[in-house]
């Protein structure tokens, strides 16, 4: 199985700040990396597919980068809504694994 | 619209047979290139992908679990069935499913989850 390393595991920002979290794969996934938001006790919701595309109705204050085994997400100016857990997961090869999520705190 | 929801006991014993079942509409799990998985959470926890299945029956699994997953599909019922044997109390998990795009794609749209609760 790939494994996914995801950095921080969780991290306190304010309002309008710029946040960045990465995630590094055990092998080379090219552009194969998804990024997810979850709510507690919500379903994830994804945000960016293949490494840096948006999904339908994601803020463009979110962007995603990076290929082979490094890759970034980044909110550009961090909202209210945006506290939450934040995963990794590759799609270059089944098992689809994920990392172990990174949690965006309330400074 | 695509919507998802597991359905399945909210409890069951150790050593028992787990059966989820994924009611999906808004897309047919006989087009091509479409897929529908199954990913758990255990309370606190990181999500873990437990199986995927695809419009052609290409069925693939996680390693760790492949002895004790099974995941069929019912295209006329809309359908997927997971089954998972020999549930220890460490399978407590929300299980959620999720339609997937590709095969080297995404989870795009995701069930509520259901929690299920492996204990005595």
């Amino acid at each position: 199985d790939i494994q996914m390393t995801q950095s921080p595991s969780s991290l306190s920002a304010s309002v309008g700040d710029r946040v960045t979290i990465t995630c590094r794969a055990s092998q080379s996934i090219s552009k194969y990396l998804n990024w997810y938001q979850q709510k507690p006790g919500k379903a994830p919701k994804l945000l960016i597919y293949a490494a840096s595309s948006f999904q339908s109705g994601v803020p463009s204050r979110f962007s995603g980068s990076g290929s082979g085994t490094d890759f970034t997400l980044t909110i550009s100016s961090l909202q209210p809504e945006d506290f939450a857990t934040y995963y990794c997961q590759q799609s270059y090869s089944t098992p689809r694994t994920f990392g172990q999520g990174t949690k965006v705190e309330i400074k | 619209q695509i919507t998802l929801k597991e359905s399945g006991p909210t409890l069951v014993k150790p050593t028992q047979t787990l059966t989820l079942t994924c009611t999906f509409s808004g897309f047919s799990l006989s087009t091509s290139g479409v897929g529908v998985g199954w990913i758990r959470q255990p309370p606190g926890k990181a999500l873990e992908w437990l199986a995927l299945i695809y419009w052609d029956d290409d069925k693939r699994y996680s390693q760790s679990l492949k002895s004790r997953l099974t995941i069929t599909k019912d295209t006329s019922k809309n359908q997927v069935i997971l089954t998972m044997t020999n549930m220890d109390p460490v399978d407590t998990a929300t299980y959620y499913c999720a339609h997937s795009q590709g095969y080297s794609g995404y989870e795009d749209y995701w069930g509520q989850g259901t929690l299920v609760t492996v204990s005595s």
